[in-house]
C-alpha cells in the first residue's frame, strides 16, 4: 500500500544538526512533488519545504532558509531533510507528505507520514 | 507571504448540525485552496482541493467553496467521527502556508 515513513527524529542541543529521512513506497516516488510540514507541540501546522519530483526546484519558508535542506534519492525513494543550526523553536512533529497536482500548480497533499519529533534543547 | 486566517478558531456543535469554517486570504489565491481535518496524534488528512473538489473517499456531507480571498468548509450534518481540527492551505505561491486552525467540539 502507499507507504510514508519517517525517521531520524530525536534530542539535540541548539546549534547541532540532525538529518530526517522519508521512506517511500507503493508508489512512483520519482512522480511526486514532496513536503516537508512540522506541528511545534500544542500548535498548528507549518510548511516547512518542498521539493519537485525530479529535485530541479526547492522552496522553504523563511524561518529555515540557509539553515535546512530538503533532498530526494529518487533511485532509493527516500526524501531527506538536512536540519543545521536548529533552534529551541525547531522542536516539532516532522511530517513528510506527497504532494497531488499538476507539473505546474500543486492542488495539495494525500498521503502523510506518521511523524517524528524533533526536540532541541540544552 | 500569504496569510490565512480561520473562524471561528474553537466552534462547539452537535451530531446532525450543519456548520461553516471560514478561511480569508490576505491577497488572491484564485481557487488554490485545501482543507485538512487532523485528530489528535495524527496526520492531517486531505478533504478538499481547489477549493470544492472532494478527495476520493471522503464523505459528501463535506464540501468546499470560493475563490479569490474568501472559502468556506461546510459539513452538512455532523456525524460523531467529524470532532477535530480542520485547516485550511494555500497553494497560490510558496510558501504554502495554512490557516491557524479551528478546533470542532462536541457541545
Amino acid at each position: 500500500q502507499v507507504q510514508l515513513v519517517e525517521s531520524g527524529g530525536g534530542v539535540v542541543q541548539p546549534g547541532r544538526s540532525l538529518r530526517l529521512s522519508c521512506a517511500a513506497s507503493g508508489f512512483t516516488f520519482s512522480s511526486y512533488g514532496m513536503y516537508w510540514v512540522r506541528q511545534a507541540p500544542g500548535k498548528g501546522l507549518e510548511w516547512v519545504a518542498v521539493i519537485w519530483h525530479d529535485g530541479s526546484s526547492k522552496y522553504y519558508v523563511g524561518s529555515v532558509k540557509g539553515r535546512f535542506t530538503i533532498s530526494r534519492d529518487n533511485s532509493q525513494n527516500t526524501l531527506y531533510l538536512q536540519m543545521n543550526s536548529l533552534r529551541a523553536e525547531d522542536t516539532a512533529v516532522y511530517y513528510c507528505a506527497r504532494v497531488i497536482g499538476t507539473s505546474v500548480v500543486d492542488y495539495g497533499t494525500d498521503v502523510w507520514g506518521q511523524g517524528t519529533t524533533v526536540i532541541v534543547s540544552s | 507571504d500569504i496569510q490565512l486566517t480561520q473562524s471561528p478558531s474553537f466552534l462547539s456543535a452537535s451530531v446532525g448540525d450543519r456548520v461553516t469554517i471560514t478561511c480569508r486570504a490576505s491577497q488572491g489565491i484564485s481557487s488554490y485552496l485545501a482543507w485538512y481535518q487532523q485528530k489528535p496524534g495524527k496526520a492531517p488528512k486531505l478533504l478538499i482541493y481547489v477549493a470544492s473538489t472532494l478527495q476520493s473517499g471522503v464523505p459528501s456531507r463535506f464540501s468546499g467553496s470560493g475563490s479569490g480571498t474568501e472559502f468556506t468548509l461546510t459539513i452538512s450534518s455532523l456525524q460523531p467521527e467529524d470532532f477535530a481540527t480542520y485547516y485550511c492551505q494555500q497553494l497560490n505561491s510558496y510558501p504554502h502556508t495554512f490557516g491557524q486552525g479551528t478546533k470542532l467540539e462536541i457541545k
